[in-house]
């Protein structure tokens, strides 16, 4: 069982780069949601989904599109990479249960923009 | 506005003593409270968690405690082992808001042998 999947591990861009930080799950589950991780400050949300065809903006959504079309993948898309977006990056998701609001994370992507 | 606030940025504590986490939050909305804990280069993983109508929540060596009044929670690590060294954040989600979590700034802990 693979869980949460984040690719790529490490990635260096120019600034005003597009890319496409890619995260899967095979857990049939119903939330996903990205964050991002800059020291001091936590982790933050960016995006979130809670089903297919289904998105809504975080805390800070800035300069990042998402998209769900289906239940395992949520892209994490930058359009314009700035140094700002410079982090490391976790996809997570999370099954429907009103009981249990246990998040599963990936590994992160650790992003730098030049 | 942090409404989940780790104030301790880290902690080091003896192996075989008890690690004391704590965390305040200012949303009384809250209702479900975690832990997750942080190695490097790995995403957070799920350590305990505890809900609103409780105040105390234990799994092992963890222990979770919740007092509501103060909006404080703490993480209770009892003996501390080597490798409990990791980040620690706490985290919240607001009622009806389970897909938002709401993260502190996470404390590094440090067990010393």
């Amino acid at each position: 069982n693979a869980g949460v999947t984040q690719t790529p591990k490490f990635q260096v861009l120019k600034t005003g780069q597009s890319m496409t930080l890619q995260c899967a799950q095979d857990m049939n589950h119903e939330y996903m949601s990205w964050y991002r991780q800059d020291p001091g400050m936590g982790l933050r949300l960016i995006h979130y989904s809670v089903g297919a065809g289904i998105t809504d903006q975080g805390e800070v959504p800035n300069g990042y599109n998402v998209s769900r079309s289906t239940t395992e993948d949520f892209p994490l898309r930058l359009l314009s990479a700035a140094p700002s977006q410079t982090s490391v990056y976790f996809c997570a998701s999370r099954a429907l249960d009103s009981l249990n609001t246990e998040a599963f994370f990936g590994q992160g992507t650790r992003l730098t923009v030049v | 506005d942090q409404q989940v606030k780790q104030n301790s940025p880290s902690l080091s504590v003896q192996e075989g003593r008890i690690s004391i986490l704590n965390c305040d939050y200012t949303n009384s909305m809250f209702d479900y409270f975690l832990w997750y804990k942080k190695y490097p280069a790995e995403g957070p993983t799920f350590l305990i968690s505890i809900s609103s109508i409780k105040d105390k929540n234990e799994d092992g060596r963890f222990t979770v405690f919740l007092n509501k009044s103060a909006k404080h929670l703490s993480l209770h690590i009892v003996p501390s082992q080597p490798g409990d060294s990791a980040v620690y954040f706490c985290a919240a989600t607001p009622e009806g808001g389970a897909q938002k979590l709401v993260f502190g700034q996470g404390t590094r802990l440090t067990i010393n042998p």
